[in-house]
């Protein structure tokens, strides 16, 4: 199942400089995608998400921008911090399935001090 | 903060025993879940439940599989006679509104199947 697919496994960043984690989708049902954020031992923890009638939604240092033409989406953290280090999760759902969300593989994201 | 809790965090059986995992959930939430994740994989839809009833599930949630809310706070997943291919960790989630819409599902930190 490659529904929801995020293709760099991992990604190294310097503390205070920009990370953008991409995911990319082939699902036209899905209107509704989600960031969450995985720590070792930790359930994974929502950090952001986005409808398609959007392309774009910030939180703070969050951002998600949605693409719906190429079916892509990106979270932008600026400034990274150490603390960011985590697997991080796109995810997706919609249609009449609301209550399953589709997630892909991760990317681990490593902010050096 | 209101969190969804799991119980154990780790559990070791033999193939083909019955296990239980159990999971209590945010207490105003109306909707939840399970999902799983075995090692180096993605997190995966397993079932969801509304109302005392399986709203959706996976192909993966077989006969074998089953949940239950047998009261007003525990939900809880049995996987009737375990096999190796189940070792996995699995996730409960908990959400106000229909998960997705609301933007937000609560996850736990997970119960660690190991099947030998």
């Amino acid at each position: 199942d490659q529904q929801v697919k995020q293709n760099s496994p991992s990604l190294s960043v310097q503390e205070g400089r920009i990370s953008i984690l991409n995911c990319d989708y082939t699902n036209s049902m899905f209107d509704y995608f989600l960031w969450y954020k995985k720590y070792p031992a930790e359930g994974p923890t929502f950090l952001i998400s986005i409808s398609s009638i959007k392309d774009k939604n910030e939180d703070g240092r969050f951002t998600v921008f949605l693409n719906k033409s190429a079916k892509h989406l990106s979270l932008h953290i600026v400034p990274s911090q150490p603390g960011d280090s985590a697997v991080y999760f796109c995810a997706a759902t919609g249609g009449t399935s609301y209550g399953k969300l589709t997630f892909g593989q991760g990317t681990i994201l490593t902010v050096h001090p | 903060e209101p969190e969804v809790t799991q119980t154990p965090s780790h559990q070791v059986t033999q193939m083909g025993q019955e296990v239980i995992l159990r999971c209590v959930p945010i207490s105003n939430h109306l909707y939840f879940y399970w999902y799983r994740q075995i090692l180096g994989q993605k997190v995966e839809f397993l079932v969801s439940f509304y109302n005392n009833e399986i709203s959706e599930k996976s192909e993966i949630f077989d006969d074998q599989f089953s949940v239950e809310r047998p009261d007003g706070s525990n939900f809880t997943l049995k996987i009737r006679s375990t096999k190796l291919e189940d070792s996995a960790m699995y996730f409960c989630a908990s959400s106000l509104l229909a998960g997705g819409n609301s933007g937000e599902l609560f996850f736990g930190e997970g119960s660690r199947l190991t099947v030998l």
